[in-house]
């Protein structure tokens, strides 16, 4: 089936302003996480979203950044503000379950957002 | 808190050979899960293997295996002949049993030769 689609692949805003990420995660699965990757931090936890529990927001890196998850299935994450330190490309993945006992559920990555505040 | 180490920034390798990446991890819990995912010029993350820290042989899945030296708290990655395809970033991550996200080191560029 298809894979974790994400929208757009490439994003160039404007300091200030805000923005939308989509990410539409593979069908059926319960889980969804957001990353960021950045050249002086690498890959960093974000979200994370498992069925209708309250999502996990530690990673988070301030409270421009907020997520939501509709419908248990497509997430948003917004950016408010969005500073010149946001410039990462933004991962979104989906598992198909996430109990704590379960270490290998295989999280399955988007192609990403590039985002580019200027 | 877990940590991911990978020591080597870039490797070379050539075309047909076996080439090894390097991964250390640190963390104080018994039970956890190490991946290996590869990231090409796409910018895609393709899960590539998985270990788990009481699986008691090396994981394989088809030219990739995982010397898993627990003592050491190493978790190697193996690439057996090596193909251009192969030429890409590859992340080693862990998850710990409270833990719902991978942490993830900072990477390997592998460039193959023709």
């Amino acid at each position: 089936g298809a894979g974790v689609s994400q929208s757009p692949s490439n994003k160039v805003t404007e300091k200030g302003k805000d923005v939308e990420l989509r990410c539409d995660p593979i069908s059926g699965h319960t889980a969804l996480y957001w990353y960021r990757q950045s050249l002086g931090q690498g890959l960093e936890f974000l979200i994370y979203f498992q069925g209708n529990s309250a999502p996990d927001k530690s990673g988070l890196p301030s409270d421009r950044f907020s997520a939501e998850r509709t419908g248990g299935s497509v997430s948003t994450l917004t950016i408010q503000r969005t500073q010149q330190e946001d410039s990462a490309v933004y991962l979104c993945a989906s598992s198909s379950r996430s109990d704590r006992a379960q270490f290998k559920n295989i999280q399955y990555f988007g192609a990403g957002t590039r985002l580019s505040v200027l | 808190a877990q940590k991911i180490t990978q020591t080597q920034p870039g490797m070379f390798v050539q075309e047909k050979e076996a080439v090894t990446l390097d991964c250390t991890y640190d963390t104080s819990d018994q039970s956890y899960g190490l991946f290996w995912y590869k990231q090409p010029s796409s910018g895609e993350m393709i899960f590539l293997i998985y270990q788990g820290s009481y699986d008691e042989q090396n994981a394989t899945e088809g030219r990739y295996s995982l010397n898993f030296q627990k003592a050491r708290k190493s978790a190697n990655l193996v690439i057996s002949a090596s193909q251009l395809g192969d030429s890409a970033m590859y992340f080693c991550a862990m998850r710990e049993v409270y833990g719902n996200k991978l942490v993830f080191g900072a990477g390997t560029i592998l460039r193959v030769k023709s």
